[in-house]
């Protein structure tokens, strides 16, 4: 199974500002996933991050409030813009197995408050 | 599209009593489906999976989940509860040919003693 780290692990933001969330995996990868976790809620996927390639994005998200950077094969950035209360949340990264089929392993997500 | 559905956002059970979380899942595909469990302040970490193989699946931490297509359903089970099975437990379906994970909304699970 694949390590997979994420920074910074909480932070607390004020509202307007942007944060950068970082996504390590201990091996490579071809497709990378991030998700949001609104309080109390489940798990949402917001975009596909393949390296080389732009980011697909699901519908409700665009590439304006969480830009995605995937510059190789083991690392990728999710940013959350422009943030509102509203952007508190969970965010997840997780990465495809290299067994089973459509596997995920997940990080262990970045808490974020944005007063 | 797949989804999933899962009842009950909480569930209490007693220690040493059955565990049972329902999943029910729609999909227009042969589904791929996964419980997950998250520890407070955690990530997500696999339960167990169905991948087409043995409709009944065995899992970690003494879980087990059957897969019935007749009910398109993939519950999950555990004969005898522990306090350190309080977490939040997530359905997911994915389909083939499309990596997209789906997942219910959660059953957080409290361990009375």
């Amino acid at each position: 199974s694949a390590v997979i780290s994420q920074k910074p692990s909480r932070d607390i933001c004020q509202r307007g500002t942007s944060l950068t969330i970082q996504c390590q995996v201990d091996s490579q990868v071809t497709m990378m996933f991030w998700y949001r976790q609104q309080p109390g809620q489940s798990l949402t996927l917001i975009a596909t991050a393949n390296q080389g390639s732009e980011a697909t994005y699901e519908s409700g998200f665009v590439i304006d409030k969480f830009p995605i950077s995937r510059p190789n094969l083991t690392f990728s950035t999710l940013t959350v813009s422009n943030m509102s209360p509203e952007d508190s949340s969970i965010y997840l990264c997780s990465v495809e197995s290299g067994g089973a089929r459509y596997e995920q392993f997940f990080g262990p997500g970045t808490r974020l408050t944005v007063l | 599209a797949q989804s999933v559905t899962q009842l009950g956002s909480h569930v209490s059970v007693s220690e040493g009593a059955l565990v049972l979380l329902r999943c029910n899942y729609s999909s227009s595909v042969p589904p791929y489906l996964f419980w997950y469990v998250q520890y407070p302040n955690q990530g997500l970490q696999l339960l167990l999976k169905y991948t087409s193989a043995a409709t009944l699946v065995k899992g970690i931490n003494g879980f087990e989940a059957e897969f019935k297509k007749s009910e398109t359903s993939f519950h999950l089970t555990k004969p005898s509860a522990h306090m350190s099975d309080a977490a939040e437990y997530f359905c997911a379906v994915s389909g083939e040919g499309n990596n997209r994970l789906a997942f219910g909304k959660g059953n957080q699970v409290v361990v009375i003693p």
